[in-house]
């Protein structure tokens, strides 16, 4: 079975701060992770994902997020926030069946 | 395309009235399919999924049920709603042919029960 956890339900950056959204994955094969994005009553849309190959990967709207098998993690960070990035993010693992398993999701709100 | 249709968008229901829910795919035959709920303040539960028509998994014992009866349609149903229904429900497909791909959801209808 696998599973994640975010660290943080919320958090609350300034406009042009650094985003930092902490995701630890729990799997015992080889892992397939995803971060989506909720805007309210909306579905929710891919960020990015990491299957194999290059640890760091890079997602829509200027996020990218870094594999580290070492420390089970795969953080999400955006270099500059922006207003439109206040969203509900949630991180997400499958180990090659038919489910995904999501984290709790982190609220991010921007302050101007 | 990967066009997924829910309705209906919002529901309001009384407590002990059945529903439905549908949710139609458009694009690749033989999709996988989930139904998820979002209660509020919690994340996503998985509540159904399915590989085919009439095959169902259920991940949490509860009062709903799901049903496949075309290869792009996905129902959830209830025959009486209890107030702990309430949420945003959220249809998706599997991309790509492996389970390895993302889910790809649609747009989520809103239940409320009363």
């Amino acid at each position: 079975a696998q599973s994640v956890t975010q660290l943080g339900s919320h958090v609350s950056v300034s406009e042009g701060a650094l985003v930092l959204l902490r995701c630890n994955y729990s799997s015992s094969v080889p892992p397939y992770l995803f971060w989506y994005v909720q805007y309210p009553n909306q579905g929710l849309q891919l960020l990015l994902k990491y299957t194999t190959g290059a640890t760091l990967v890079k997602g829509i709207n200027g996020f990218e997020a870094e594999f580290k098998k070492s420390e089970t993690s795969f953080h999400l960070t955006k270099p500059s926030a922006h207003m439109s990035d206040a969203a509900e993010y949630f991180c997400a693992v499958t180990s090659n069946d038919y489910k995904l398993s999501f984290g709790a999701g982190t609220t991010v709100t921007v302050r101007a | 395309s990967q066009t997924i249709h829910q309705w209906p968008v919002t529901l309001v229901q009384p407590v002990g009235s059945p529903l439905s829910l549908e949710c139609t795919v458009e694009g690749t035959s033989n999709p996988n399919l989930y139904w998820y709920r979002q209660a509020a303040g919690r994340g996503l539960q998985l509540l159904f999924y399915s590989v085919g028509i009439g095959q169902i998994s259920s991940e949490v014992p509860q009062n709903l049920s799901a049903s496949r009866p075309q290869d792009r349609q996905f129902i959830l149903s209830s025959k009486k709603l209890l107030l702990s229904d309430s949420g945003f429900y959220l249809c998706a497909r599997r991309t790509g042919a492996s389970n390895t791909g993302e889910l790809f959801f649609g747009e989520g209808s809103r239940l409320t029960v009363l």
